[in-house]
């Protein structure tokens, strides 16, 4: 079974763009949820989507957005990029709700 | 209130046994993980335990929670150059969705 996929890998975007991030959970699979990584702040919750609604909203501004498709698919955009937005975005898929959480590798975003 | 710790580093021999510690404040939590995090990689689960137990074992891995100190450990038996990485300790509980970190163990492994 294939894992969770996350494309891209690797961004670098100017302050001001906006962005969008890819993830696709394991088969079968019905939650995605999505974690910012950065030094400073460590592993922060965004948001959880299940059968495409959004669940559960971390403490981030209203630039962060996301969405769940059909097929359980998910994006996250954020707009107006800023410099401190730079950090590995992670994506986690589980089965159901409040159940194990898979990781993927992760997009690494720059703003430059 | 949420909260998990858990100490930024630990050095051990190779051969050894690691024990990475960590606790938590939210008593209604329902999984506890153990995330290995290996430079410029995602998150890989190791295991996880449901909070009405106290123990789980899984080939070279321990996890033991006392759920009344609510605190977790992680036990790497023979510890290997391959185990480098940080180590994220973290919980869920079933009101929320939610997964929350602690700030990671970073093992390292002397010769």
């Amino acid at each position: 079974k294939a894992g969770v996929t996350q494309t891209p890998r690797y961004l670098i975007k100017t302050r001001g763009q906006q962005v969008t991030l890819s993830c696709s959970p394991i088969s079968g699979h019905r939650s995605v949820s999505w974690y910012q990584q950065t030094p400073g702040q460590g592993l922060q919750f965004l948001f959880e989507y299940f059968s495409e609604t959004q669940r559960n909203k971390g403490n981030f501004p209203g630039r962060f957005s996301g969405r769940q498709f059909s097929n359980s698919r998910s994006e996250m955009n954020v707009s107006t990029l800023e410099l401190g937005d730079s950090a590995l975005y992670l994506c986690a898929s589980s089965p159901n709700e409040n159940t194990e959480a898979f990781f993927g590798q992760g997009t690494r975003l720059t703003v430059v | 209130g949420e909260d998990v710790e858990q100490s930024l580093f630990l050095s051990v021999r190779e051969g050894d046994s690691s024990v990475i510690n960590c606790t938590y404040t939210d008593s209604s939590s329902t999984y506890l993980y153990w995330y290995k995090q290996e430079p410029g990689a995602g998150l890989q689960l190791l295991t996880y335990i449901f909070s009405n137990m106290d123990m789980k074992q899984d080939q070279r891995l321990t996890v033991l929670l006392n759920k009344k100190d609510k605190h977790l450990s992680l036990r790497i038996a023979d510890t290997q150059t391959g185990d480098s990485a940080i180590y994220f300790c973290a919980e869920t509980y079933s009101s929320a969705s939610k997964i929350i970190f602690g700030s990671g163990t970073r093992l390292s492994i002397r010769p």
